[in-house]
């Protein structure tokens, strides 16, 4: 079945540095694939999104380029702050359900900490 | 401003009891869904819903029940055959869409209810 394996965390960094967090997937077909943002105590915020590939989401200085020849949809930040601090969850939404709810497969989530 | 509520935030069970977490939305979506969420696992689906009154089951079913029976409404029960029921739960919604670039695959969350079996 289709799955998605993110970076293990925890990820600490000093505020400014530059992010990469991994995520390659497993799919049948052309999946779309999400990045998703989950503050302390809140549900998921979608943070950006590419539906094909070569497809390049970004959102708040947030990037994510969707590679089909590798199976990666990596997250970069060029420079990060404290307010980054969260977690960071990559998921796929597989191609075929091209109608109807969608049933999106989630990674198992990075903790990302960003220290002053 | 639309968006989904989920109630209680917190909510404390006794082994053996069922309890009832609550999810509305007014964002006029046809499909909503419930997600549990454990510590370095991920996001696993318990039950989906494409429109009122039917409802099909996720990856993680059993010891779960749902019902909607309004479009704005997909109430979860935890049942007391769950055998671990400590989670933190998230309802979310998106609308039903009929092309692959449509945004029908985008969903919206509620800010979530964690159970804790006492």
């Amino acid at each position: 079945g289709d799955s998605v394996t993110q970076m293990e965390g925890p990820v600490t960094l000093s505020e400014e540095a530059f992010l990469t967090i991994n995520c390659t997937y497993t799919a049948t077909g052309y999946p779309s694939l999400f990045w998703y943002v989950q503050y302390p105590g809140e549900g998921l915020q979608l943070l950006l999104k590419a539906t094909k590939a070569d497809d390049k989401g970004s959102n708040k200085g947030f990037e994510a380029t969707y590679r089909k020849e590798t199976t990666s949809f990596h997250l970069e930040k060029g420079s990060v702050q404290v307010s980054d601090s969260a977690v960071y969850f990559c998921a796929l939404s597989s191609q075929h359900l091209i109608q109807g709810a969608q049933k999106l497969v989630f990674g198992q989530g990075t903790r990302l900490t960003i220290n002053p | 401003d639309g968006g989904i509520t989920q109630s209680p935030k917190y909510l404390f069970r006794k082994e053996g009891q069922n309890v009832t977490l609550s999810c509305e939305q007014n964002l006029n979506h046809d499909a909503m869904y419930w997600y549990r969420q454990d510590p370095g696992q991920g996001l696993r689906l318990i039950y989906y819903s494409q429109i009122v009154n039917d409802f099909q089951k996720g990856d993680i079913a059993e010891g779960y029940s749902v019902s909607r029976e309004k479009k704005e409404s997909f109430p979860l029960t935890v049942t007391s055959a769950q055998k671990n029921p400590t989670a933190f739960y998230l309802c979310a919604s998106s609308i039903v869409g009929r092309l692959r670039f449509s945004g029908a695959n985008v969903l919206t969350f509620g800010a979530g209810s964690r159970l804790t079996v006492l």
